[in-house]
């Protein structure tokens, strides 16, 4: 399958700075990158849905100021916390699909473990 | 409201048996399915896609797939300890890009 590269894999940083997290594909065009955050033992939660050049779709209850997604190329979404607090301690995974047709795959990136101190 | 169903588990197999693994969904638009593993502590990793009906096989691996009944199934075969993970259902209605899966099914492999 395709390769989706997530950076750093793990992150701690103190509360009230900001964290970037890089999702690249590196060997297809994604058009489309989504973010994903993960609690221990719990199921995908999509955060927000992002084309490149476009400004990127949020989910209910995902606050749109504290986490910035840039889907600036084909190939690289980033998504910036701001601000981050303790609560926001989390297992941050990217998924990038490949093509825009029916039948297209999402592959997921390494994920990013989040620890805010 | 979208909904893909599973059975949380733990589904516990012995070694050298066959794992099989349901998912239900309530869109009937529904047009392409996924199956992935995650391992604890690790990211989602495809294994199958399936979108018209019927079988289809990779490996050890066959994912059925009845539109009628809206279900897809994933079975492992010759399970191994190694395939003890949670394997994800995701399903994507025709004409969106986003997939919504289910809560996953914890698998037991037991030597």
């Amino acid at each position: 399958g395709a390769v989706v590269s997530q950076h750093p894999s793990r992150v701690i940083c103190k509360s009230g700075t900001s964290v970037k997290i890089e999702c690249r594909s590196l060997d297809f065009q994604a058009t489309t990158m989504f973010w994903y955050r993960q609690f221990p033992k719990q199921s995908l939660m999509l955060m927000a849905t992002s084309n490149e050049g476009s400004k990127a779709t949020y989910e209910q209850g995902v606050e749109k100021d504290k986490f910035l997604i840039n889907h600036a190329s084909l190939t690289l979404s980033t998504l910036t916390v701001t601000s981050a607090h303790p609560e926001d301690s989390s297992f941050y995974i990217c998924s990038a699909r490949e093509g825009a047709g029916v039948n297209t795959e999402a592959f997921f990136g390494q994920g990013t473990r989040l620890t805010v101190v | 409201q979208k909904e893909v169903e599973q059975n949380s588990g733990p589904l516990s197999v012995p070694e050298g048996a066959i794992a099989s693994l349901n998912c239900t969904y309530s869109d009937r638009g529904s047009q392409s399915f996924f199956w992935y593993r995650q391992y604890s502590g690790k990211s989602p990793e495809l294994i199958m896609s399936i979108y018209s009906n019927g079988d289809k096989e990779d490996g050890r691996f066959t994912a059925q797939l009845n539109k009628a009944s809206q279900y897809v199934s994933l079975l492992i075969r010759d399970s191994q300890p190694s395939d003890s993970a949670t394997y994800l259902c995701a399903v994507r209605a025709g004409g969106s890009y986003i997939p919504t899966f289910g809560r996953g099914t914890s698998l037991i492999v037991h030597p």
